[in-house]
């Protein structure tokens, strides 16, 4: 079946520093990866999507010069945290789709801790 | 963007009893999945629903869909210690927003 690897699973850093997690799709290539953030207790909230070679597209809300988002190959896709605070300490989950009806597949997600 | 609402937010019960977890929307959908999410881990997807049907199980889940109400269920019959997680309801519109989510705990 399809596997979505994200790496890291658990990063610690500084405040004011920035943090990428990378989503990579090992099996499949995905013209479409989406990226999520949940806060404990909370369900996933939709960050952005992005497609292979173009400019990701932000839900409502969240700050685009704040979470880069890079998709600049089929396989992988990058989300960076820039200029962390605190308040940015979440789990991020990336999903990945080759087509509309192909499904989507998620990765492990990556537990951020700003300190 | 938050599509569902999904309720109970939370659910306590004792193995061998039914959980049921419903599910609103409140746009046209191509389909609409469930998910469960282990405290702290990834999601596991259990099941998926096209729009233009109404029924489908899966082992011990059943799912109904009524596109006309916008809602949709999970029923987990037989429910066993290791069902205790949190369900999620995603509407498919080419992205998948996913519910608010049920916590359920199941006793033994």
């Amino acid at each position: 079946g399809a596997v979505v690897s994200q790496h890291p699973s658990r990063v610690i850093c500084k405040s004011g520093t920035s943090v990428k997690i990378e989503c990579r799709s090992l099996d499949f290539q995905a013209t479409t990866m989406f990226w999520y953030r949940q806060f404990p207790k909370q369900s996933l909230m939709l960050m952005a999507t992005s497609n292979e070679g173009s400019k990701a597209t932000y839900e409502q809300g969240v700050e685009k010069d704040k979470f880069l988002i890079n998709h600049a190959s089929l396989t992988l896709s990058t989300l960076t945290v820039t200029s962390a605070h605190p308040e940015d300490s979440s789990f991020y989950i990336c999903s990945a789709t080759l087509t509309v009806n192909y499904g989507y597949t998620f990765g492990s997600g990556t537990r951020l801790t700003v300190v | 963007s938050q599509q569902g609402e999904e309720d109970p937010q939370a659910l306590s019960i004792q193995e061998g009893e039914n959980a049921t977890m419903n599910c609103s929307y409140k746009t046209s959908i191509n389909n609409l999945q469930w998910y469960r999410q282990n405290s702290g881990r990834g999601l596991v997807h259990l099941i998926l629903i096209r729009s233009n049907e109404r029924e489908k199980h899966s082992g011990r889940l059943r799912v109904t869909l009524d596109t006309s109400k916008k809602s949709s269920s999970l029923l987990i019959t037989a429910s066993r210690a290791a069902d205790t997680a949190s369900y999620f309801c995603a509407t498919d519109t080419d992205k998948l927003i996913f519910g608010t989510g049920t916590r359920l705990q199941v006793f033994p």
